[in-house]
């Protein structure tokens, strides 16, 4: 069955500080993997994408993720965390199919203090 | 190049009434898909539609609930006869007929149900 775990409901860090966000996701064949951030009343922005090569992939406002085959894992981070990076974030699954269909994770919600 | 756009942003129906929700996919995409989102869950697939075809439909539930994307205008889901477990956001992706950009997801319509 094709899943997508996100073990964090919850992270609060400090602005300035080191993020990483937990992605696990058990799939039939050779995954798509993305990340998405939704702010408040908003709809979801395509932060950054794996579908090959390097498994290190870099995205947009200073955001990377590593895939790494043998965990099932394709962990988000960020070195120095801004305010207006609380928002809720989404990893999700795709396939090598002929279309887009993606499953998603349960979110993992970020706050940052001050 | 305008984005995803969907209408209305905000639906309040009563229940037992219809719900229809438009979206126009990104210029250029011929793909359209369908999620729900309910508090404080993630995103979960009803349907995947292409120009007068309904391509995937697993996620839809079996009554109530139709989508469809003619040959002219925008794609349209339709809820009739709304229950309050209807309440949700329901956002709309589209994407190109190549895969390598992901999904470009609209902001949402959010429907409450009263």
């Amino acid at each position: 069955a094709q899943s997508v775990t996100q073990p964090d409901i919850h992270i609060t860090v400090s602005e300035g500080a080191s993020l990483e966000l937990r992605c696990n996701y058990s799939y039939g064949a050779t995954p798509y993997l993305f990340w998405y951030v939704q702010s408040p009343g908003q709809g979801l922005q395509l932060l950054l994408k794996y579908f090959s090569g390097d498994t290190l992939v870099q995205g947009i406002k200073g955001f990377e993720a590593e895939f790494k085959r043998s965990q099932s894992s394709f962990n988000l981070r960020k070195p120095s965390v801004h305010w207006s990076d609380a928002a809720e974030y989404f990893c999700a699954v795709g396939a090598k199919t002929s279309y887009d269909k993606v499953i998603f994770g349960p979110g993992t919600s970020l706050s940052v203090i001050p | 190049n305008a984005g995803v756009m969907q209408n209305p942003r905000h639906l309040v129906r009563r229940r037992g009434q219809e719900a229809r929700l438009r979206c126009s996919p990104m210029k250029g995409h011929s793909h359209v898909y369908w999620y729900r989102q309910l508090p404080e869950e993630g995103l979960k697939f009803m349907v995947y539609l292409q120009k007068e075809n309904i391509i995937d439909e697993s996620g839809m539930p079996k009554e109530r609930f139709s989508a469809e994307f003619p040959k002219e205008g925008p794609s349209i889901l339709r809820i009739q006869q709304v229950v309050r477990g209807d309440s949700a956001a329901y956002f709309c992706a589209s994407s190109p007929p190549s895969r390598d950009t992901g999904l470009s997801f609209g902001q949402g319509t959010r429907l409450t149900v009263v």
